[in-house]
């Protein structure tokens, strides 16, 4: 099974600040077709899962131009150039190459 | 409004049967594969069960073949989740999404999922 772990766990922000959260694969997610098979979400308090980012860097319809995704292969990135309050959540990654595997969530809250 | 409503969760003994619905609506059902996806207290997502839009292509997380059946019905654009033997472990919060594409094998990403239903596995 593909692992993922996220960094940093939990995450105070500032608003008006950026924020940025790093998720790591234990194998590479690069299919030969050139995409990367990673994907990013947001769990606003008491909401479901909602897409963000598919694909390592696509933004999902309706997501905010201030949410990016980047990285390759093992090591991805999500960040958000300007944080708002509605944005407080837990953000997880998941990968979607070998059967579907999700990362523990990176808690995202205002200081 | 693309929309999927969980129903069916409850308070259920060890060993016992619970079977989980997802109404889909908004969309055309039958285009597309369909997956069961659980959050339990303190644990990772897990990716619990995929179907394939036309029930051709099936599979189960580890944790759960041999227990849980999933099925569909697309005149009915529902979707169901049969749990056998149930276990304290399967405790969670079920969610059932909507896949990309038509065959679970070929999904990318999981878009919308329903707001959840609990359940708990006690006695």
């Amino acid at each position: 099974d593909i692992v993922m772990t996220q960094s940093p766990l939990s995450l105070p922000v500032t608003p008006g600040e950026p924020a940025s959260i790093s998720c790591r694969s234990s194998q590479s997610l690069l299919h030969n077709n050139g995409y990367n098979y990673l994907n990013w979400y947001l769990q606003k308090p008491g909401q479901s899962p909602q897409l963000l980012i598919y694909l390592g860097f696509t933004r999902a319809s309706g997501v905010p131009d201030r949410f990016s995704g980047s990285g390759s292969g093992t090591d991805f990135t999500l960040k958000i150039s300007r944080v708002e309050a509605e944005d407080v959540g837990v953000y997880f990654c998941m990968q979607a190459l070998q059967s579907f595997t999700f990362g523990p969530g990176t808690k995202v809250e205002i200081k | 409004e693309v929309q999927l409503v969980e129903s069916g969760g409850g308070l259920v003994q060890p060993g016992r049967s619970l079977t989980l619905s997802c109404a889909a609506s908004g969309f055309t059902f039958n285009d597309y594969a369909m997956h069961w996806v659980r959050q339990a207290p303190g644990k990772d997502l897990e990716w619990v069960s995929g179907i394939s839009w036309n029930s051709g292509n099936i599979g189960y997380a580890d944790s759960v073949k041999g227990r849980f059946t999933i099925s569909r019905d697309n005149a009915g654009n529902s979707l169901f989740l049969q749990m056998n033997s149930l276990k304290t472990e399967d405790t969670a919060f079920y969610y059932c999404a909507r896949g990309d594409a038509g065959s679970y094998l070929g999904d990318n990403w999981f878009d919308p999922w329903g707001q959840g239903t609990l359940v708990t596995v006690s006695s």
